[in-house]
């Protein structure tokens, strides 16, 4: 069982439809952390979340932290084939830990 | 700044053989943790070394080890290989500032065992 579930676990949309996909746990994190990754390369941190309800903005990407740190949600707007990839949430635990989600892999058909 | 490199980038190997990645990571940063990836399993943490030292390590057999030397940089090892250890191995490197605990990854080492 993953610590951190992520739905849905595949995503398939047309470009320019919007999409948000979700990040759960029953634990508490200091951080949460939103990665993508393209096949055959590493992840790439798109942000790091820290404050129970904050909302961060990075052009059309919004992450928001749930208001008890234990969930957060990405929503992607007017999605383009360049936002193909698997999408990772990943919380550092009370142990200084880091934990990952299994992912969403999300592909936008021009 | 140069991102974290690891060499080499693919690997072919057979059962029974040993293989050693290697990963440098961003300087400054002392924390590498390394994980396995596959597609039915996901990011699997292997280990995580810290100026040198374990700090911690996940659900793995004792076939996997690692260390990290004085520059912190880091390899891992992987002895009597199984096919099941096919695998994208991913290294990534942390400065591990107080209070946030952000990654930043290589671009991994494509295993293949046959």
């Amino acid at each position: 069982t993953q610590l951190l579930e992520q739905s849905p676990q595949f995503l398939s949309i047309q470009e320019g439809e919007n999409l948000t996909v979700y990040c759960n746990s029953s634990s508490v994190f200091s951080s949460l952390q939103w990665y993508r990754q393209e096949p055959g390369e590493g992840p790439v941190l798109l942000v790091t979340v820290v404050t129970g309800g904050e909302v961060k903005k990075l052009k059309r990407l919004t992450f928001q932290f749930g208001d008890a740190r234990k969930d957060s949600s990405l929503h992607i707007t007017a999605a383009q084939p360049g936002d193909t990839g698997l999408y990772l949430c990943a919380g550092e635990d009370n142990n200084n830990d880091m934990r990952f989600g299994a992912g969403t892999r999300l592909t936008v058909k021009p | 700044k140069a991102g974290v490199t690891q060499t080499p980038r693919y690997l072919i190997k057979t059962r029974g053989q040993q293989v050693t990645l290697s990963c440098s990571p961003i300087s400054g940063h002392r924390s590498v943790s390394w994980y396995q990836q596959t597609p039915g399993q996901g990011l699997q943490f292997l280990f995580e070394y810290f100026s040198e030292t374990q700090r911690n390590k996940g659900n793995f057999p004792g076939r996997f080890s690692g260390r990290q030397f004085s520059n912190s940089r880091s390899e891992m090892n992987v002895s009597t290989l199984e096919l099941g250890d096919s695998a994208l191995y991913l290294c990534a490197s942390s400065l591990k500032a107080s209070g946030i605990y952000e990654q930043f990854f290589g671009p991994g080492t494509r295993l293949t065992v046959l």
